[in-house]
């Protein structure tokens, strides 16, 4: 079972809908959870991080945490075909200290289709 | 704020040459940062973790011989691939760590081993 897992895609939702995207970790010691979007033949970029049960939104973009069933997921509401990238789901053990490293899923790419 | 620069952006060698990359946060002290390798269509595999001042810690399978790192200062890693080889070629990350709570990552360097 991989650490971090995420369906590969592609994910293809129209321009104007609701992209969700899903995450599931295998670690239950896992405390952190962050979105980044990487766009072909660039490195990542953040988007958002989680670290509370519930939702965060930030803009256009929603996380959901829910440890219990070890699943995370992020919402893009409004999508735009700016949107289209692949986008890596990362957990961290600790909550606080960058120093604790980052195990990354291996992306879902998503297709913001006009 | 939170920019982290990489150089170069882009290198071509011969094989059983040596390559330096250089990862730089601009704009905060990363007391940590760490390195990356990706594959074409791969998620982003951590190869060592860098403390500034310290000996850098290496994933398993990853070669610390080949892949030397030096973190002089809390601003500057250095990550040289020596005597490179085609299966060395590929996208490069550094990520550069303040003491709060995320990474952020650099430009990548893309390497060609011929």
């Amino acid at each position: 079972q991989k650490e971090v897992e995420q369906n590969s895609g592609p994910l293809s939702v129209p321009e104007g809908a609701i992209a969700s995207l899903n995450c599931t970790y295998s670690d239950r010691g896992s405390q952190s959870f962050f979105w980044y979007r990487q766009y072909s033949g660039k490195s990542p970029e953040l988007i958002m991080f989680i670290y509370s049960n519930g939702d965060k939104e930030d803009g256009r973009f929603t996380a959901q945490l829910n440890k219990a069933s070890q699943y995370v997921s992020l919402l893009i509401r409004d999508s735009q075909p700016s949107d289209s990238a692949t986008y890596l789901c990362a957990v961290r053990r600790g909550i606080t200290g960058g120093g604790n490293k980052l195990t990354f899923g291996t992306g879902t790419q998503l297709k913001v289709e006009l | 704020g939170a920019v982290v620069s990489q150089h170069p952006s882009r290198v071509i060698c011969k094989s059983g040459t040596s390559v330096k990359i250089e990862c730089r946060s601009l704009d905060f002290q990363a007391t940590t940062m760490f390195w990356y390798r990706q594959f074409p269509k791969q998620s982003l595999m951590l190869m060592a973790t860098s403390n500034e001042g310290s000996k850098a810690t290496y994933e398993q399978g990853v070669e610390k011989d080949k892949f030397l790192i030096n973190h002089a200062s809390l601003t500057l890693s250095t990550l040289t691939v020596t005597s490179a080889h085609p299966e060395d070629s590929s996208f490069y990350i550094c990520s550069a760590s303040p003491s709060s709570d995320t990474q952020y990552f650099g430009p990548g360097t893309r390497l060609t081993v011929l």
